[in-house]
């Protein structure tokens, strides 16, 4: 158990929606990360929030989104779904921003738009 | 870009045998390698990294890699494979894009320890 926790498990919704995945981080670590991994495009960086603060941008589609609370846990949102944003969403988090942190992974929320 | 590349898409091993799983790696500047396994339904464990210092990194579950500058390489090994080794391995890199830590991964390894 990395210590990092992730709701809902599962997902099903129908194209067209809006769900919220929801991260609660370690205790301590400052910093979250979202990642989708789908079977064509693999595992691929999202966005990263430290402290509350957006830090760094990936391939995140402009119909997701994402926020950083207060109490460090994070919310991805991704509105007007389609069937290609079925996939395994995870969030990470480490302790700082640094290149040596090692990130600590969720264990992911499956999302399946129908 | 910093990247990764697993050539392999499936290691099989006999129980017992040595495993190894190969990563190679493209980056400007000094490389930050990261070893992750996913097993099913299940979420990414980290298995060990290199920043810097000893070429030989030693991690979780009697996995280690070495580090070869010369070569690009990270490859993750480990003596004496079992059964319950069978999983999905990714290698993924620091990417400093921007400075910040986003990881690049590899498209991973599925790894079959056969009995």
């Amino acid at each position: 158990d990395s210590g990092v926790t992730q709701t809902p498990k599962h997902l099903i919704t129908a194209t067209g929606q809006r769900v919220t995945l929801r991260c609660s981080p370690r205790s301590g670590d400052l910093s979250v990360y979202w990642y989708q991994q789908s079977l064509d495009q693999g595992l691929q960086f999202l966005i990263q929030y430290y402290n509350g603060e957006e830090r760094a941008k990936g391939n995140i589609l402009e119909r997701f989104s994402a926020q950083q609370f207060p109490d460090l846990h994070s919310e991805l949102n991704l509105s007007s779904l389609e069937l290609g944003d079925s996939a395994l969403y995870f969030c990470a988090s480490s302790v700082a921003s640094f290149g040596t942190d090692t990130q600590y992974f969720g264990p992911g929320t499956r999302l399946t738009v129908l | 870009a910093q990247s990764v590349a697993q050539p392999e898409d499936q290691v099989n091993v006999a129980e017992g045998n040595p495993l190894t799983v190969k990563c190679t790696y493209s980056v400007s500047g000094n490389p930050y390698l990261f070893w992750y396994v996913q097993y099913p339904n299940r979420g990414l464990q980290f298995l060990l990294k290199y920043i810097t210092g000893d070429n030989l990194v030693k991690g979780s579950y009697g996995f280690e890699a070495e580090f070869n500058k010369s070569q690009t390489s990270f490859h993750l090994k480990k003596p004496s494979a079992l059964v319950s080794d069978s999983a999905l391995y990714f290698c993924a890199v620091r990417d400093i894009r921007d400075g910040n830590n986003r990881l690049a991964f590899g498209k991973g390894n599925q790894v079959v320890v056969i009995p």
